[in-house]
């Protein structure tokens, strides 16, 4: 069976350090990626999603980047955090035709 | 105007209540409807999924997709405590051979389910 890891699951981190939250899928081969951001009280907003080794694209513009290194391998980064990076990340993976898969999240909280 | 329309609530029902939670939307491309439901601190889960219009039953839960109204509706029957939770709606358009699909969801709905 299909499994997707995150971690790690709370972040505390000052303004303007990096950042770099990992996800990776187990039981399946050449996933859809994305990255989403959960605002309290809100929805969830796409940031980036990738369909294959190396490719990458942003839903929104922003001081956050993503990569994957790896078929199974989603990362999110930021070189500098702002206040308003906090949030709760999730990380998916999956398509419109068959569902998506959703970690268990990681809360960043950026003081 | 927002693409997907879900009322954040809070709905506080009793013990054994039929619950009803809907949501609307604009962008007539969507094809594929998705209920999640997601516990306090934790990542959304894959209740329900609906490809066009029509119903879809599973145990105690009923989706119901109105395309011609631009409509979806999640039915719980015998509602339980374990039932509280947020339900975020999810809808996304087909995007040909990429596979890939953007899920633009609601805000959500927070249901309490009291004894």
């Amino acid at each position: 069976s299909q499994t997707i890891h995150q971690w790690p699951a709370t972040l505390v981190q000052p303004v303007g350090s990096p950042l770099s939250l990992e996800c990776t899928v187990e039981g399946t081969s050449n996933p859809n990626l994305y990255w989403y951001r959960q605002a309290a009280g809100r929805g969830l907003q796409l940031l980036f999603y990738s369909v294959g080794i190396g490719q990458i694209s942003s839903e929104v513009p922003q001081n956050l980047s993503a990569s994957r290194p790896q078929d199974r391998q989603f990362i999110l980064s930021s070189k500098k955090l702002l206040l308003s990076d906090s949030g709760f990340y999730l990380c998916a993976w999956g398509g419109p035709d068959y569902g998506y898969t959703f970690g268990s999240g990681t809360r960043l909280t950026v003081v | 105007q927002k693409e997907v329309e879900q009322d954040p609530g809070p709905l506080s029902v009793p013990e054994g209540a039929i619950v009803s939670l809907n949501c609307t939307y604009s962008n007539s491309a969507f094809q594929y409807f998705m209920w999640y439901r997601q516990y306090s601190r934790k990542g959304p889960e894959l209740l329900m999924y609906t490809y066009s219009s029509g119903n879809k039953e599973d145990g105690r839960f009923t989706a119901q997709v109105d395309k011609s109204s631009k409509y979806i509706s999640l039915f719980i029957r015998d509602s339980q405590p374990s039932d509280s939770a947020t339900y975020l709606c999810a809808m996304s358009v087909y995007a040909g051979g990429t596979s890939y699909g953007k899920l633009t969801f609601g805000q959500g709905t927070i249901l309490t389910v009291h004894p």
